[in-house]
């Protein structure tokens, strides 16, 4: 059974303080990693998708990493807008579902 | 980037009365589109995927007579949640695949959500 387990489960940051989340999986047979952000009430925004371990991939003020066991956000010089729940989920070799994980709420004070 | 719709983006009904949400895809076709549920502080939780001109594949636990799903076209699948009661409010979110030149890609993209309350 396909498992994602992400830390920490809510982080605070004072703005432009930079800092990581985590994301560990176990999968049989990795299709596909990716990275959501979403806002209160709303449906998931896709940020990343990662394929292989040693992948990297950039938006803005976010990184994302991948490695065969788990992959990490980093954000730098977060501003209050970044301030949301990043989910991330794993896709399976030959289907197109996808397991989530509780996410991370990150809250980013001015 | 692809865009999915909802709607309604919220509603309240009546126990027992039949509620019936819309998923779009506005500017790509989908041949494979999403449900899923969302309780307060919890992650989504896929209830069942919906495939266009076929009947949709529901998750283990997930009343597939409570909860229909119809995917008459590429571009809309409806769920349909029959005699709604109480324990049947939460957000409802659809997503989907885009399919290009007879293709799926592997990235789900997502509605807005729809806030169902049963009274």
């Amino acid at each position: 059974e396909d498992q994602v387990t992400q830390s920490p489960e809510a982080l605070r940051l004072q703005e432009g303080e930079s800092s990581s989340l985590n994301c560990s999986y176990t999968v049989s047979g990795l299709r596909g990693l990716f990275w959501y952000r979403q806002d209160p009430g709303k449906g998931p925004e896709f940020l990343f998708t990662l394929y292989s371990a040693g992948e990297e991939k950039e938006k803005e003020r976010l990184k994302a990493t991948l490695t065969k066991k788990e992959s990490f956000l980093h954000i730098t010089a977060p501003k209050p807008e970044d301030s949301a729940t990043y989910l991330c989920a794993v896709q399976a070799m030959g289907g197109s579902r996808l397991t989530f994980g509780e996410g991370t709420q990150l809250t980013v004070n001015p | 980037g692809a865009v999915v719709s909802q709607h309604p983006s919220w509603v309240i009904c009546k126990s027992g009365t039949s509620v019936k949400i819309e998923c779009r895809s506005l500017d790509f076709q989908a041949t494979t589109m999403f449900w899923y549920r969302q309780f307060p502080k919890q992650s989504l939780m896929l209830m069942a995927t919906s495939n266009e001109g076929s009947k949709a594949t529901y998750e283990q636990g997930v009343e597939k007579d409570k909860f229909l799903i119809n995917h008459a076209s590429l571009t809309l699948s409806t769920l349909t949640v029959t005699s709604a009661h109480p324990e049947d409010s939460s957000f409802y979110i659809c997503s989907a695949i885009v399919t290009a030149r007879g293709r799926s890609t592997d990235t789900q993209y997502f509605g807005p959500g729809t806030r169902l309350t049963v009274l």
